[in-house]
């Protein structure tokens, strides 16, 4: 069965403090992995898309990597700021319009001043 | 920028009564979803559709139907709501099928 794991469910930095987040997956015919930002109250907001094993994206203190099993999201020096729900989602499927996206359940992150 | 627009944002209503929930937006996208999301848990597809005139269920199964007569406009209806159906509706919409998604803030319904 397709699975999308999300480690920790919660995770408490102090202000400064670099850390990381996992998202391990079991998909066949991985199509892309994404990662959005989840803030109280609002929908997801898109950070990144990666595609193949290997592959890194970056934006401001957020790195996302990718391998065959797993990606990882890094936090540089946290923010306050960066306090928010980071979920992962894996997209699978033979192509066209059989694309399926499957959602992780989260890691809540909070960052303390 | 995302233009990707929900209401209402909050919703309480009895049980028996008929809604919709308005899902609008600007791009000019033609692939929109609607998931369902209860805290702590993750996203769930209820509807999803193509282009004007294409509806079709997602994985979840839902109670309620929807309709795409626009392509900016995607609305969503539950006939007579119940408490079960509590829950936060996200609705979003992207340039390719699945692809980086642009959601709204959601409304989050509760029904008594």
């Amino acid at each position: 069965e397709d699975q999308v794991t999300q480690s920790p469910e919660a995770l408490r930095l102090q202000e400064g403090e670099s850390s990381s987040l996992n998202c391990s997956y079991t998909v066949s015919g991985l199509r892309g992995l994404f990662w959005y930002r989840q803030d109280p109250g609002k929908g997801p907001e898109f950070l990144f898309t990666l595609y193949s094993a290997g592959e890194e994206k970056e934006k401001e203190r957020l790195k996302a990597t990718l391998t065959k099993k797993e990606s990882f999201l890094h936090i540089t020096a946290p923010k306050p700021e960066d306090s928010a729900t980071y979920l992962c989602a894996v997209r699978q499927g033979p192509g066209g319009s059989n694309y399926k996206l499957t959602f992780g359940k989260g890691t809540l992150l909070t960052v303390n001043p | 920028e995302a233009d990707i627009y929900q209401t209402p944002r909050y919703l309480v209503i009895g049980t028996g009564k008929k809604i919709t929930l308005e899902c609008s937006q600007t791009m000019g996208h033609d692939k929109m979803y609607w998931y369902q999301q209860d805290p702590g848990m993750e996203l769930h597809l209820i509807h999803y559709s193509y282009g004007v005139n294409s509806t079709e269920k997602g994985d979840l199964s839902s109670e309620s139907t929807v309709s795409r007569i626009r392509t900016e406009h995607f609305p969503l209806t539950l006939e007579s709501a119940r408490p079960s159906h509590t829950s936060q509706y996200l609705c979003a919409s992207s340039r390719q099928n699945n692809e980086k998604l642009f959601f709204g803030s959601g409304t989050q319904l509760s029904v008594l």
